[in-house]
């Protein structure tokens, strides 16, 4: 699986939109881009993933660049409750339960 | 609702004395899988079980055992727990077929302290 780089922790205002990058520069053609959460000591929640096309769902939009290099993960109205580890993994969807490698993720703080 | 559940949520045991973790999906997928979580070591696979009766080890499956009988159910199982199986557990399941199987549901997890 490609490797991830996500900054260590960002702010954010309640009620703006909050940005959360990710640089995946060695990703291959077949790799998608998930996105999950933790909130504090909870099980990880699946958000988001993508291919290569921008996708949303009811919980955030993913903008993945042309090159498939970076992406950005986009929470429109960030509230208190999002404040969390986010996590960005790259990996093949292939169909299997291998485990998915988190990393050190991104402290996202939603400040009132 | 669609869930994941694990019990206990909490405990709290001595070295030695066998317990189990229960876990149970209501989602009908066929992939279950343990995971520990430590500071500094992320999450980590203990292991997973892509049907009914056929599991397999993770990353780290020493002084742990599995089963799964039932397609909803993957409890682990720890016989002489030890101080260093001290960790929050969580167990995840997931569809087979294509990418779906990379969206992991999670349970809420189980802190578990081996005195």
């Amino acid at each position: 699986d490609a490797k991830t780089t996500q900054p260590t922790s960002m702010d954010c205002a309640e009620g703006r939109a909050a940005n959360l990058p990710c640089n995946h520069s060695t990703i291959s053609g077949n790799e998608y881009v998930y996105w999950y959460r933790q909130i504090h000591s909870q099980g990880p929640q699946y958000i988001i993933h993508g291919l290569k096309n921008n996708e949303t769902n009811e919980m955030a939009s993913l903008i993945i660049t042309e090159d498939r290099k970076s992406s950005t993960l986009i929470l429109p109205h960030a509230t208190l409750r999002d404040t969390a580890v986010y996590y960005c993994i790259v990996r093949v969807g292939s169909g299997s339960a291998r485990q998915l490698t988190f990393g050190s993720g991104t402290q996202l703080t939603v400040l009132p | 609702e669609a869930q994941v559940t694990q019990n206990p949520r909490y405990l709290i045991t001595v070295t030695g004395k066998k317990l189990t973790v229960t876990c149970s999906q209501n989602m009908n997928h066929e992939y279950m899988s343990w995971y520990r979580q430590d500071p500094g070591l992320g999450l980590r696979q203990i292991y997973y079980s892509m049907n009914v009766e056929v599991t397999d080890k993770g990353d780290v499956p020493e002084g742990y055992k599995v089963s799964r009988k039932e397609k909803r159910n993957f409890p682990l199982i720890l016989e002489s727990p030890s101080p260093n199986q001290t960790s929050l557990y969580f167990c995840a399941s997931s569809k087979r077929t294509g990418v779906d199987t990379d969206t992991q549901y999670f349970g809420p997890g189980t802190r578990l302290t081996v005195l």
